[in-house]
């Protein structure tokens, strides 16, 4: 048990679907990332929630739309995305968004746009 | 904008030897953290060390330290004893300790360890 579960592990999209990431934390954090770590590239930060509230788009396409529920739910939903949006998209969660506490993240959705 | 500067995209060591990952950084703030990642196979992001930047003394967690050097902006991280487990991307991280919500964590680009046994 991770303490962040990410599912599904793996994903093949056409360019037309619609489909849903979906990030549970049981760590009782208030804060929820996305991320996107694409080969040879620095992790991307994506969205950023805190207490439900989403506090930072990273300048990201409207073909990726997040949810956050509640401070323990985050989705992702893809619509007619990319091939170049191949990647894999980490999920995060920690205590606040201040004071350096520490990120734990899921194992990643491998998402594979063809 | 602040950055984060991994110089090797890889790194072998011996087991039982010593490496040092490098990791360099940009920021005019002066309160904030670094981090040392670890992404095994598995592919799940894991906290190896922490480090606060006011706090001059170097973070040691069992075989793994770091050598900070807040005013040549430098992290690096030496495993020492290393064992075939250590084989994994090695993320360097960086972030503001801010009063705000903006406390974002920021990657460098990762140096892949491989471990020879």
């Amino acid at each position: 048990e991770t303490g962040v579960t990410q599912t599904p592990r793996h994903l093949v999209m056409g360019m037309t679907n619609k489909k849903s990431l979906k990030c549970e934390q049981h760590l009782g954090h208030n804060a929820m990332y996305w991320y996107k770590q694409s080969a040879k590239k620095p992790l991307e930060l994506m969205f950023v929630y805190n207490f439900k509230e989403q506090t930072e788009n990273n300048s990201v396409p409207s073909r990726f739309s997040p949810e956050c529920p509640n401070s323990s739910h985050l989705f992702l939903h893809l619509h007619t995305l990319q091939p170049e949006d191949s990647a894999l998209y980490l999920c995060a969660s920690s205590q606040d968004t201040d004071r350096g506490f520490e990120a734990f993240f899921g194992q990643g959705t491998r998402l594979t746009v063809v | 904008a602040q950055t984060v500067t991994q110089s090797q995209p890889e790194m072998s060591v011996q087991e039982a030897e010593t490496v040092t990952l490098s990791c360099t950084y940009d920021t005019s703030e002066s309160d904030y953290y670094l981090f040392w990642y670890k992404q095994p196979p598995s592919r799940q992001m894991i906290l190896v060390i922490r480090q606060e930047a006011y706090k001059q003394q170097n973070a040691t967690e069992n075989r793994f330290s770091v050598n900070f050097q807040k005013a040549a902006k430098s992290f690096s991280l030496k495993i020492s004893d290393s064992q075939l487990g250590d084989a994994a991307m090695y993320f360097c991280a960086y972030r503001r300790n801010y009063g705000g919500s903006q406390g974002n964590l920021i990657f460098g680009k990762g140096t892949k360890l491989s471990v020879k046994p």
